[in-house]
């Protein structure tokens, strides 16, 4: 099982649509999540973290289910400026007191007019 | 701040030659690490270090591969010699040792070896 899955993708919604991304994680240990955005030829960027009680960012909405090791990730009225990678991120102990973040693949979002 | 900063942005060179990719991290950050993008694997991560030193190299694909860093503001990751299937966008990052506030990412440099 790979470290953190994801929705394969791609999607692709109209503007004012709501989507919804699925990511689960195989570190039962695993500490902290965060979603990061990537832009066609860009670096990744930190979107938002995710709290075990679950956050909100305006339109953006995490969710964590530890039991279930899951991660969501919710965009209401989506705008085509959302159009991006979303990936799952996962940050757990690599053994010792090392700790790095883990990768899901991505899912590519369009937003269109 | 000027962020990660990653040098060249773009390379292409011949197969059997060395590639130096080099980053500047964050002034203060003391993790820093090295990260692969292909379109097959997604995101890997390469190698990382603590206080310049390095922690995990598991995700070195192979000797080919080298990384240092010499001080805290300077990391360089080197292929000799390289291969057409190294041709992707590495990518440096940096944080705080432990942090959970997620790295931040240069630029990237994007390889393509013919």
């Amino acid at each position: 099982r790979k470290e953190v899955e994801q929705d394969p993708g791609p999607f692709n919604v109209p503007e004012g649509a709501t989507v919804a991304f699925n990511c689960t994680y195989s570190n039962s240990a695993s500490q902290s999540f965060f979603w990061y955005r990537q832009d066609c030829r860009k670096e990744p960027k930190l979107l938002m973290s995710v709290y075990s009680s679950g956050n909100e960012d305006g339109r953006f909405t995490a969710q964590l289910n530890r039991a279930s090791q899951y991660i969501s990730l919710l965009i209401r009225d989506s705008k085509l400026s959302d159009s991006a990678t979303y990936l799952c991120v996962v940050f757990a102990n690599s053994g010792g007191s090392n700790y790095k973040l883990t990768f899901g693949k991505g899912t590519l979002l369009t937003v269109n007019p | 701040d000027a962020g990660v900063i990653q040098s060249p942005r773009h390379e292409v060179t011949e197969m059997g030659q060395e590639v130096t990719l080099r980053c500047k991290p964050i002034s203060g950050h003391n993790s820093l690490f090295w990260y692969r993008q292909t379109m097959m694997r997604g995101l890997e991560l390469l190698i990382y270090f603590n206080n310049n030193v390095p922690i995990d190299d598991s995700g070195m694909p192979e000797d080919r591969f080298s990384a240092k860093m010499p001080n805290a503001s300077f990391s360089t990751l080197k292929i000799q010699p390289s291969e057409p299937r190294d041709s992707a966008v590495y990518f440096c990052a940096s944080s705080f040792i432990g942090s959970n506030y997620g790295y931040t990412f240069g630029s990237g440099t994007r390889l393509t070896v013919v």
